[in-house]
């Protein structure tokens, strides 16, 4: 069975302090991989997405994710943190016979202190 | 991006009556929208998928006679909230698949926040 793991509950940085939000998958197939941020009442907003090619994607809003096959990760980065970042970061992996479906991981909150 | 609209935004309704939620896709025709709940502090749960023309395919543990969906078009799809009661209220949130050569991605409704009272 499919799943994705965040271990970080919550995270928090400091305004233009780098952040990496972490990200691990387990997938029979070849995955597809995605991050999607949440504003606390809001819906998801795509980031980024890995299907396939370069292992590293670059995403909206400075963000960027790199695929590792060999650690089945998918870990978000962002070289500077501004406070409208703040928000909750979900993981989710899709992709090959789950027609559409996205697993998602739990999410991770994102704090950022001026 | 791909937008996805939600209508309602926010509901308060009486126990015991139903309501509905629309999800429209904007910009790209979606034949698989999909339905999830979200609880306070909790990720996504998968409630069903909604294939136009065909019956919706519901998860595990939901009840499809209290959860109506109908996907009538290649844009609309509707959540029917049949005899809510307060365990019902939830905010409620909505994708539409968007399929194409290089691309299988969900794009996510805003979310309707569901009160029973």
């Amino acid at each position: 069975a499919q799943s994705v793991t965040q271990p970080d509950i919550h995270i928090t940085v400091s305004e233009g302090a780098s952040l990496e939000l972490r990200c691990n998958y387990s997938y029979g197939a070849t995955p597809y991989l995605f991050w999607y941020v949440q504003s606390p009442g809001q819906g998801l907003q795509l980031l980024l997405k890995y299907f396939s090619g370069d292992t590293l994607v670059q995403g909206i809003k400075g963000f960027e994710a790199e695929f590792k096959r060999s650690q089945s990760s998918f870990n978000l980065r962002k070289p500077s943190v501004h406070w409208s970042d703040a928000a909750e970061y979900f993981c989710a992996v899709g992709g090959g016979t789950s027609y559409g479906k996205l697993t998602f991981g739990q999410g991770t909150i994102l704090t950022v202190h001026p | 991006g791909a937008v996805v609209s939600q209508h309602p935004s926010w509901v308060i309704c009486k126990s015991g009556t139903s309501v509905k939620i629309e999800c429209r896709s904007l910009d790209f025709q979606a034949t698989t929208m999909f339905w999830y709940r979200q609880f306070p502090k909790q990720s996504l749960m998968l409630m069903a998928t909604s294939n136009e023309g065909s019956k919706a395919t519901y998860e595990q543990g939901v009840e499809k006679d209290k959860f109506l969906i109908n996907h009538a078009s290649l844009t609309l799809s509707t959540l029917t909230v049949t005899s809510a009661h307060p365990e019902d209220s939830s905010f409620y949130i909505c994708s539409a698949r968007e399929t194409g050569l290089s691309t299988d991605t969900q794009y996510f409704g805003p979310g309707t926040r569901l009160t029973v009272l």
